[in-house]
């Protein structure tokens, strides 16, 4: 089964609110990692946060890492329409081979 | 612009057909990447390049047949293709593995 899952798959709100997404993993990582994809293009990176770190800001974005419960979260405060998109964690595990192993995604409508 | 250039952004083929999808990256780094998206499923490593050399075949089938004539190249041929490989297929690069990855806008492939 894959490292990291995101949850929930899918999240709409308003804009102006924010938005909370999850991501579990399995084995000890390096580092975790936040990915932005708009619809049928390539992914950005926004943030990579370390095994020795337990957060992270960017902007109106906010990544937290609880490595006890091998958990992350993602939160973009003051959405905009423009933050629609699908949002994905990826781990670097040397478990993995120092290769980053993607989750699913979670699926962001934001509405106007 | 990401500084990782992917061509054709689309392709459509037939099971008969031989095609190369090319990856270009201007960052100067040293590992390229492969990943296929497929709906519904996350992002999935296909293969890995480290100066050149290839160090990850992630259980991909021989129809697609990667290459990697230096560090800022990196080719995927495709031939005898099965409609189940249609999928946005995305070209990465990093400074070193287990680093932020810079991706490309993707090749979307349709196999009729």
């Amino acid at each position: 089964s894959q490292q990291g899952e995101e949850d929930p798959q899918a999240l709409s709100i308003q804009e102006g609110e924010n938005a909370t997404m999850n991501c579990s993993y399995k084995t000890s990582i390096n580092n975790l990692q936040w990915y932005r994809q708009n619809s049928g293009r390539g992914l950005v990176h926004l943030i990579l946060i370390r095994s020795n770190e337990r957060e992270k800001h960017s902007g109106r974005l906010r990544v937290t890492l609880d490595t006890s419960k091998k958990s992350s979260s993602l939160l973009i405060t003051a959405s905009r329409a423009a933050d629609t998109a699908s949002y994905f964690c990826a781990t670097d595990a040397s478990a993995a081979g120092n290769k980053l192993t993607f989750g699913g995604g979670t699926r962001v409508l934001v509405k106007p | 612009e990401t500084g990782v250039t992917q061509t054709p952004r689309h392709l459509v083929m037939g099971m008969t057909n031989k095609k190369s999808l090319k990856c270009e990256q201007h960052l100067g780094h040293n590992a390229m990447y492969w990943y296929k998206q497929s709906a519904k499923k996350p992002l999935e490593l296909m293969f890995v390049y480290n100066f050149k050399e290839q160090t990850e075949n992630n259980s991909v089938p021989s129809r697609f047949s990667p290459e990697c004539p230096n560090s800022s190249h990196l080719f995927l041929h495709l031939h005898t293709l099965q409609p189940e490989d249609s999928a946005l297929y995305l070209c990465a690069s990093s400074q070193q593995s287990g680093e932020k990855l810079f991706f490309g806008s993707g090749t979307q492939l349709s196999v009729l």
